[in-house]
C-alpha cells in the first residue's frame, strides 16, 4: 500500500512561471491537506480538500495560489507567476475521512530562480 | 488564531539519555496535540498524539504529557538512540471542528553515540 505520493520531488521555476505540484493520496483516502514549510520553520496550513470540494482554504494566499482535487486524478496545487518568496517545501497529507492523524508525503521542494 | 511555541530549538543528548521537548499553545479550544518526526529530505511522520481528555500517553520509549490548565504539552523520549536524531514538531488544532494543525517551529534533536 503506497503512501502519499508527491511529484515532482524537486521543481525549479524562473520568476513569473507557473508551478504545478501533484499529490496522490493513500488508497482509500478522500481528504487532502496542503502545507508549506519555509526553511527553519514549522509547517503552515494552506488548504483542505475533499473530492471536488474545497473545505477550508483559510491558509491560502489570496492571489496566485489555487488548489483542486478532482473526482479522478491527483490533487493539484497551482502557483501562478511564482516569486522568490514562494521557494519552500510543499507537503501534502491525506486521511480516510475528517479525522486527525493524517499521513504526509515526502514533499515537493520548489526553488524559484 | 492558534499559536504554538516550541522549546528548545536544538537539543543534544548522549545516547541512552532522555530527551524532553516542550510546547505551549494559546487556544483553550484546542483538543488534539500530535508530535511529528521529520528526517532530512522526508515528510513529517506522526509518532504519537494525545487528546484533551487524556493527561498522558505512552508508546514504548516515547511519551507525551498534557496540562490543559497551563496549556502546555511535552514529548519525552527515553533511552535515546542515534536513529532518534531528527527534527521534531509539535502541533495543535484550533478546535471548533477544524482539521488544520498549527505547528511549532521544531526541535533539532541530535543523539551523540
Amino acid at each position: 500500500n503506497a503512501g502519499v505520493m508527491q511529484n515532482p520531488r524537486h521543481l525549479v521555476r524562473r520568476r513569473g512561471q507557473e508551478a504545478r505540484l501533484r499529490c496522490s493520496p493513500m488508497k482509500g483516502h478522500s481528504h487532502v491537506y496542503w502545507y508549506r514549510q519555509l526553511p527553519e520553520e514549522g509547517l503552515k496550513f494552506m488548504v483542505y480538500l475533499q473530492k471536488e470540494n474545497i473545505i477550508d482554504e483559510s491558509g491560502m494566499p489570496k492571489e496566485r495560489f489555487s488548489a483542486e482535487f478532482p473526482k479522478e486524478g491527483p490533487s493539484i496545487l497551482r502557483i501562478q507567476q511564482v516569486v522568490r518568496g514562494d521557494s519552500a517545501a510543499y507537503f501534502c497529507a491525506s486521511s480516510p475521512g475528517a479525522v486527525y492523524g493524517y499521513t504526509f508525503g515526502s514533499g515537493t521542494r520548489l526553488t524559484v530562480v | 488564531g492558534e499559536n504554538v511555541e516550541q522549546h528548545p530549538s536544538t537539543l543534544s543528548v548522549q545516547e541512552g539519555d532522555s530527551a524532553v521537548i516542550k510546547c505551549t499553545y494559546s487556544d483553550s479550544a484546542s483538543n488534539y496535540f500530535p508530535w511529528y518526526k521529520q528526517e532530512l529530505g522526508k515528510g513529517p511522520q506522526l509518532i504519537i498524539d494525545i487528546r484533551s481528555n487524556v493527561g498522558e500517553k505512552k508508546d514504548q520509549r516515547i511519551a507525551v504529557t498534557l496540562n490543559k490548565t497551563a496549556k502546555h504539552f511535552s514529548l519525552h523520549i527515553t533511552e535515546t538512540q542515534p536513529e532518534d536524531s531528527a527534527v521534531y514538531f509539535c502541533a495543535a488544532d484550533p478546535g471548533a471542528g477544524s482539521y488544520q494543525l498549527t505547528f511549532g517551529k521544531g526541535t533539532k534533536l541530535s543523539v551523540i553515540p
